[in-house]
């Protein structure tokens, strides 16, 4: 089985920083994606983590501790665009490596 | 990033008629595809893995009989929704991998079908 939990909603401040949570239980897994998602569009990637530790991408930071089942995508110097929901998804190679897909974190940037 | 194109990005249609969305993956051969459904605020559920040459693996719950897909070359795949119903409006979004899925999947802009 597979479950992912993240926190459905949070609210930050435009400038600020916001560490958006996600655990994961699976039995196989192999490697975490982060994604954001703007209201009626599809996803887009922002990063992978299959090993331990964190992967900066310019404001955009993900950490991962597999023996906890933990990632945390971090998010600096936070814009309006910013506003959107992010995904966290997990693959796994017992399920012939799909990517399956949390519930998502709807984050809202105040002004 | 790979481009990922869908078709129609947005469709109406009666009860009871079906609906074909097609997926391109447009500068890369896409070994695997993936048809995903959104309900709003929900996130995206996996409907059906779908290889080319051979058929489509479904998720449990879904049926395949009703949704059908094609992925007659390593650029396109097809998902027809058949005989749709209400309950059937969603937002679908096909995704693509170029070696078997074991790099990321690139997501098409997706394809909003409201069924009357």
């Amino acid at each position: 089985g597979q479950n992912i939990d993240q926190p459905t909603e949070m609210t930050a401040t435009e400038g600020a920083i916001v560490q958006i949570n996600c655990t994961y239980q699976t039995s196989g897994f192999n490697g975490l994606f982060w994604y954001q998602q703007h209201a009626g569009e599809a996803p887009t990637f922002l990063s992978y983590n299959v090993l331990d530790g964190l992967e900066e991408k310019g404001r955009f930071s993900s950490f991962l501790s597999r023996s906890k089942g933990y990632s945390y995508l971090l998010l600096k110097e936070l814009q309006m665009k910013d506003s959107a929901s992010y995904l966290c998804a997990v693959r796994d190679q017992d399920r012939d490596d799909k990517i399956i897909f949390g519930k998502g974190t709807r984050l809202h940037i105040l002004p | 990033g790979a481009v990922v194109s869908q078709h129609p990005s947005r469709v109406i249609c009666k009860s009871g008629t079906s609906v074909k969305i097609e997926c391109r993956s447009l500068d890369f051969q896409a070994t695997t595809m993936f048809w995903y459904r959104q309900f709003p605020k929900q996130s995206l559920m996996l409907m059906a893995t779908s290889n080319e040459g051979s058929k489509a693996t479904y998720e449990q719950g879904v049926e395949k009989d009703k949704f059908l897909i094609n992925h007659a070359s390593l650029t396109l795949s097809t998902l027809t929704v058949t005989s749709a119903h209400p309950e059937d409006s969603s937002f679908y979004i096909c995704s693509a991998a170029s070696t078997g899925g074991r790099e990321t999947q690139y997501f098409g802009p997706g394809t909003r079908l409201l069924v009357l």
